[in-house]
């Protein structure tokens, strides 16, 4: 299973918006509503942010948001923070507990 | 609360064995699937595979069948993933990950293990 291709990098300005894109497959992102997406700041353990899609954890600020097209999810943070800087990975659940993750994205607030 | 803790920092010469832990609480531990996450440095995450607590029923990814082994002990809520003979390449941080269905919902703090002559 190949990994989910994202931009290596995105930045914008505090209170701007940023949009990352998560490509996969016919057998992953675009045959499931099931993508997650994870913020890990340096040093520090994976942490989710979005799932099934559009979801979001408890805690979660709803500036965070994700919404999904054919083979190609996104995740938007918009009102940048300079918290949000941050390696960002999307993941699709790929059947019977399989996982796919994406290459990563490092955002970075100006 | 969800917790899962485990062992610390690693480092190991090429061609040693290595065994790290993670131990789960707050939790009925049996009967939740485990699952390991490989970081190699400044790369991203890849599922290693799962194991279910009850039956040591163990699922592997291709790219890591038959490269380590994970195993449990349900009596003190622990799984581990272990290696018989480490390489260079098998540095990385590695993270224990409880899947709560179509996601990855909890995660431990990482192991990083160094192999290096």
């Amino acid at each position: 299973q190949s990994a989910l291709t994202q931009p290596p990098s995105a930045s914008g300005s505090p209170g701007q918006s940023v949009t990352i894109s998560c490509t996969g497959t016919s057998s992953d992102v675009g045959v499931y509503n099931y993508v997650s997406w994870y913020q890990q700041h340096p040093g520090k353990a994976p942490k989710l942010i979005i799932y099934d899609v559009n979801k979001r954890p408890s805690g979660v600020p709803d500036r965070f948001s994700g919404s999904k097209s054919d083979n190609t999810a996104s995740l938007t943070v918009s009102g940048l923070q300079a918290e949000d800087e941050a390696d960002y990975f999307c993941s699709s659940y790929a059947g019977t507990n399989n996982y796919v993750f994406g290459t990563g994205t490092k955002v970075t607030v100006l | 609360e969800v917790q899962l803790v485990q062992s610390g920092a690693e480092v190991k010469r090429p061609g040693e064995s290595l065994k790290i832990s993670c131990k789960g609480s707050g939790y009925r531990f049996p009967f939740y699937w485990v699952g390991w996450v490989r970081q190699m440095p400044g790369k991203g995450l890849e599922w290693m595979g799962v194991i279910y607590p009850d039956d040591s029923d163990a699922r592997y990814s291709p790219s890591f069948q038959g490269q380590v082994t994970m195993s449990v002990d349900k009596s003190s809520s622990t799984a581990y993933l272990q290696w018989s003979s480490l390489k260079a390449s098998d540095t990385a941080m590695y993270y224990c990950a409880r899947p709560v269905g179509s996601y990855v919902g909890y995660w431990g703090q990482g192991t990083r293990v160094t192999v290096s002559s």
